[in-house]
């Protein structure tokens, strides 16, 4: 199984500041890799996929980078519908699942 | 528009048995793969289980391989998930979600809003 951690699990940021969430894998791969987004009492909501592109509709505000075993998200400006929890997902060998980084208002 | 209603989520005692739903609209559903995602209160995701667009290939995690099965019903447009056995662990939202292409592992594009499992006597 391939695990994915996250880091940091928290994170306290203002808006407008350019934050930057991390995701590591166990073992390697190329970009098949996703972002999720996730408010309370909502499903999640794809941001990101191949590790690089934004989903539909996604503002583009959002990046995200890597390959290998280092991923990140960057959100390039906080706004305020963005704090939020934030999941990366690996689907290069079936399915799994970072624990997830909450974004918090500082 | 694409919608996933999730339903068939309730109270069940340890060692019982539920059916979950997931009735989809607004796309072709057989072009598609789809999954169960679950997350237990306060927790992360955890997949549970894929089936590709046909229906002839079907995925299922480690824990809960052997208790569930997952089918789809394509001139229903319908998603289902049997859950046999069930545990105090397997208490959760499940939410079904979309891929964008009609075999597995992928990514999911679109969630349904969830139906929640709560397993306890």
């Amino acid at each position: 199984e391939v695990v994915m951690t996250q880091s940091p699990a928290t994170l306290s940021a203002s808006p407008g500041e350019r934050v930057t969430l991390s995701c590591r894998a166990s073992q390697s791969f190329s970009n098949n890799l996703a972002w999720y987004q996730q408010k309370p009492g909502q499903a999640p909501r794809l941001l990101i996929y191949g590790a690089s592109t934004r989903a539909t509709g996604i503002p583009a505000r959002f990046s995200g980078s890597g390959s290998g075993t280092e991923f990140t998200l960057t959100i390039s400006s906080l706004q305020s519908e963005d704090f939020a929890l934030y999941y990366c997902q690996q689907y290069n060998n079936w399915w799994t699942f970072g624990q997830g980084t909450k974004v918090e208002i500082k | 528009e694409m919608r996933l209603v999730a339903s068939g989520g309730s109270l069940v005692q340890p060692g019982g048995s539920l059916r979950l739903s997931c009735t989809a609209s607004g796309f072709t559903f057989s072009s598609f793969a789809m999954a169960w995602v679950r997350q237990a209160p306060g927790k992360g995701l955890e997949w549970v289980s894929g089936i590709s667009g046909s229906g002839g290939s079907t995925y299922y995690g480690d824990s809960v391989r052997g208790r569930f099965s997952v089918s789809r019903d394509n001139s229903r447009n319908t998603l289902y998930l049997e859950m046999d056995n069930l545990r105090a662990e397997d208490t959760a939202v499940y939410y079904c979600a979309k891929t964008n292409v009609k075999v597995i592992p992928t990514y999911l594009d679109f969630w349904g809003q969830g139906t929640l499992v709560t397993v306890s006597s």
